[in-house]
C-alpha cells in the first residue's frame, strides 16, 4: 500500500527555522513528482511547493518563495521541506503529497503534521 | 496569479439530495482541474482529475462536468459520509492553486 508519513511538526518561534520529512513507501519514489499542501486553522488547503522526479526542479507559492525549500532523497525515498524565516501566518498542517504517474493530480495525501509559529 | 472561484461557499442538503458545487478559473486552464473530498481530521481525497476522470475506487455518484462558465462537481445523490469539504485545484500553471472550499453540511 502507498503510504506519505510525515514527521517533524512542533512549535517554532517567530523568525525561526523548521524542517518536515515525509517518508514515502509502497511505491517506486523515484517515478513521481511530489508536493506540499498546507492547511491553516480553519482555512482551505493551499498549495506550497512542487518538485520534479531528480530534485533538479522545483516550484514554491509566492508566499513561501525565497524561505522554503523542498527537496527530495531518491535514495532514502524522503520528501523535505526546509521553512525558514517563518512567520506566525505560517502556522498550519502541512501534507506530503504525491503526484499521479500520467495525470498532474494529487493521488495520495499523508495524514499531515501540525507546524505552529508562535512566540 | 491564477484564483480559482467555488461557489457556493457552503450549502445544506439532506441524504439523497443531489448537489452542484461550481468552480470558475480566472483565465484558461484546458481541463487541468481536480476535485477532492476533505473531512477534519482526515487526510484529503481525490476523486475527480482532469475535470471529468473518475479516480479510481470513488463512487460513482460523483461526477466531473465542464460548461461554459466553468467547472462542476455533482453528487447525484448524497450520502451521510459525503458530508465534507470539497474543493477543486488547477493544475495548468506552473504555481499550482485550490479553490477555497464548499462546506457540504446536514440540513
Amino acid at each position: 500500500d502507498v503510504q506519505l508519513v510525515e514527521s517533524g511538526g512542533g512549535f517554532v518561534q517567530p523568525g525561526g527555522s523548521h524542517r518536515l520529512s515525509c517518508a514515502a513507501s509502497g511505491f517506486t519514489f523515484s517515478d513521481h513528482y511530489f508536493h506540499w499542501v498546507r492547511q491553516a486553522p480553519g482555512k482551505g488547503l493551499v498549495w506550497v511547493a512542487r518538485i520534479h522526479l531528480d530534485g533538479s526542479s522545483t516550484q514554491y507559492a509566492d508566499f513561501v518563495e525565497g524561505r522554503f525549500t523542498i527537496s527530495r532523497d531518491n535514495a532514502k525515498e524522503t520528501l523535505s521541506l526546509n521553512m525558514d524565516s517563518l512567520r506566525v501566518e505560517d502556522t498550519a498542517i502541512y501534507y506530503c503529497v504525491r503526484e499521479g504517474d500520467y495525470s498532474p493530480k494529487l493521488d495520495y495525501w499523508g495524514q499531515g503534521v501540525l507546524v505552529t509559529v508562535s512566540s | 496569479d491564477m484564483q480559482l472561484t467555488q461557489s457556493p461557499s457552503s450549502l445544506s442538503a439532506s441524504v439523497g439530495d443531489r448537489v452542484t458545487i461550481t468552480c470558475r478559473a480566472s483565465q484558461s486552464i484546458a481541463g487541468y482541474l481536480n476535485w477532492y473530498q476533505h473531512k477534519p481530521g482526515r487526510a484529503p481525497k481525490l476523486l475527480i482529475f482532469a475535470a471529468t476522470s473518475l479516480e479510481s475506487g470513488v463512487s460513482s455518484r460523483f461526477r466531473g462536468s465542464v460548461s461554459g462558465t466553468g467547472f462542476s462537481l455533482t453528487i447525484s445523490s448524497l450520502q451521510p459520509e459525503d458530508f465534507a469539504t470539497y474543493y477543486c485545484q488547477q493544475s495548468y500553471t506552473t504555481r499550482w492553486t485550490f479553490g477555497q472550499g464548499t462546506k457540504v453540511e446536514i440540513k
